[in-house]
């Protein structure tokens, strides 16, 4: 299986300053069909994972544009521009490029 | 709207069997595949299960592997996880999700407690 590795695992962070999450995997994220099929997702105390970036760098239907993805291969960043007091929770990077599914061990994001 | 509604989470005792159910609504059901991913309490998640829209290839974790049986009713827009010997470990918030560029919509989970 794919190993997905994210730091920080903690991310103490200032309100309106710039916040980055790295994720690598242990092997190439790239699809059959030359797609990446890196996403990350933020959970919120008590809720459900949500879907913030999909393939890399396509920011879902109302993320904010504070949010944006980028990476390669098997080096991927999430990064927030300046972060807000919403912003709190866990984020999860999660590859599916290869069978099964495997996920980063989340990283919290506190202020 | 896409929607996809858990149910059947309880307390359980080891050793114990439990059904749960995840209604889909908003998208034609049998397009997707679906899994069922769940979280321990305080930790990360894990996907245990995983079905193809036609129901016709299934995926089960090694950690769930002739103990649990995912199931889907098209028809009824319907997936199911059928749960049986049931471990403490196997205590988590279980979520229904849609595959569609990787994970797309979750469900808000059901709650499986397993205790004496």
């Amino acid at each position: 299986d794919v190993v997905m590795t994210q730091s920080p695992l903690s991310l103490p962070v200032t309100l309106g300053q710039p916040a980055s999450i790295s994720c690598r995997s242990s092997q190439s994220l790239v699809y059959s069909d030359g797609s990446t099929q890196l996403n990350w997702y933020h959970q919120r105390p008590g809720h459900s994972p949500r879907r913030l970036i999909y393939a890399v760098s396509n920011r879902d239907s109302g993320v904010p544009d504070r949010f944006s993805g980028s990476g390669s291969g098997t080096d991927f960043t999430l990064r927030i521009s300046r972060v807000e007091t919403e912003d709190v929770g866990v984020y999860y990077c999660i590859q599916a490029s290869h069978w099964p599914f495997t996920f980063g061990q989340g990283t919290k994001l506190e202020i | 709207e896409v929607q996809l509604v858990e149910s059947g989470g309880d307390l359980v005792q080891p050793g114990g069997s439990l059904r749960l159910s995840c209604v889909a609504s908003g998208f034609t059901f049998s397009d997707f595949s679906m899994h069922w991913v769940r979280q321990a309490p305080g930790k990360g998640l894990e996907c245990v299960s995983a079905i193809n829209g036609n129901g016709g290839n299934t995926f089960y974790a090694n950690s769930v592997k002739d103990r649990f049986t995912i199931s889907r009713d098209n028809s009824r827009n319907t997936l199911y996880l059928q749960m049986g010997s049931l471990r403490a470990e196997d205590m988590a918030v279980y979520y229904c999700v849609r595959v569609g560029t990787g994970y797309d919509y979750w469900g808000q989970g059901t709650l499986v407690a397993v205790s004496s």
